[in-house]
């Protein structure tokens, strides 16, 4: 069975300080690696999918990264816009999600 | 352009009561997925359709627990007798053939007195 864990919890940054979010996972063969942002009383929104190690993808001041067994969530200079729970999920269609990762960023 | 729509987006339930939460997927996706999400935790599969067929079931809970979706479109998902530890937010997500990306409702949260 998937597993995934992430690290840590909670994350309290000030605006502008850099930081990463990490997903440890334990899969019989990696079909996809996800990253979905969560925000208060909504669903999970999507942000990335890695495949294969080594593999990297950037959106406005996020990057994830992926090795054979984590990724990284950079988070680049942010901004309280950037505040809420963090999702790392493995699978095709039946997507294991980790705990999550509660950021918040203040002003 | 429109998302996965769900509702009710709130509902309120006495335990033993039956309850029926509905999905509308995005328009021409053909992947429909249930989840189940506890506070405080990740999301957790319930199950999954392609069209209309039920491809897996491995995560309902229960047999107090059925999905539909009779249309290849809309789906319901039915919780029968509910219990207080079906209190949660149900998720609904839906994804194209071509990619395995999944797009989330907004969920609709349950709660059971």
């Amino acid at each position: 069975e998937d597993q995934v864990t992430q690290s840590p919890e909670a994350l309290r940054l000030q605006e502008g300080e850099s930081s990463s979010l990490n997903c440890s996972y334990t899969v019989s063969g990696l079909r996809g690696l996800f990253w979905y942002r969560q925000d208060p009383g909504k669903g999970p929104e999507f942000l990335f999918t890695l495949y294969s190690a080594g593999e990297e993808k950037e959106k406005e001041r996020l990057k994830a990264t992926l090795t054979k067994k984590e990724s990284f969530l950079h988070i680049t200079a942010p901004k309280p816009e950037d505040s809420a729970t963090y999702l790392c999920a493995v699978g095709d269609y039946k997507l294991s999600f980790g705990a999550g990762t509660t950021v918040t960023v203040r002003a | 352009g429109a998302g996965v729509s769900q509702s009710p987006r709130y509902k309120v339930a006495k335990r033993g009561q039956d309850v029926a939460l509905r999905c509308d997927p995005i328009s021409g996706h053909v992947s429909l997925f249930w989840y189940q999400q506890a506070l405080g935790q990740g999301p957790e599969f319930l199950t999954y359709f392609q069209n209309e067929a039920q491809l897996d079931k491995s995560g309902l809970p229960s047999d107090r627990f059925f999905a539909e979706r009779p249309e290849g479109s809309v789906s319901t998902l039915k919780i029968q007798r509910t219990q207080q530890e079906d209190s949660a937010v149900y998720l609904c997500a839906s994804s194209s053939l071509t990619t395995n990306e999944q797009f989330f409702g907004p969920g609709t949260r349950l709660t059971v007195l």
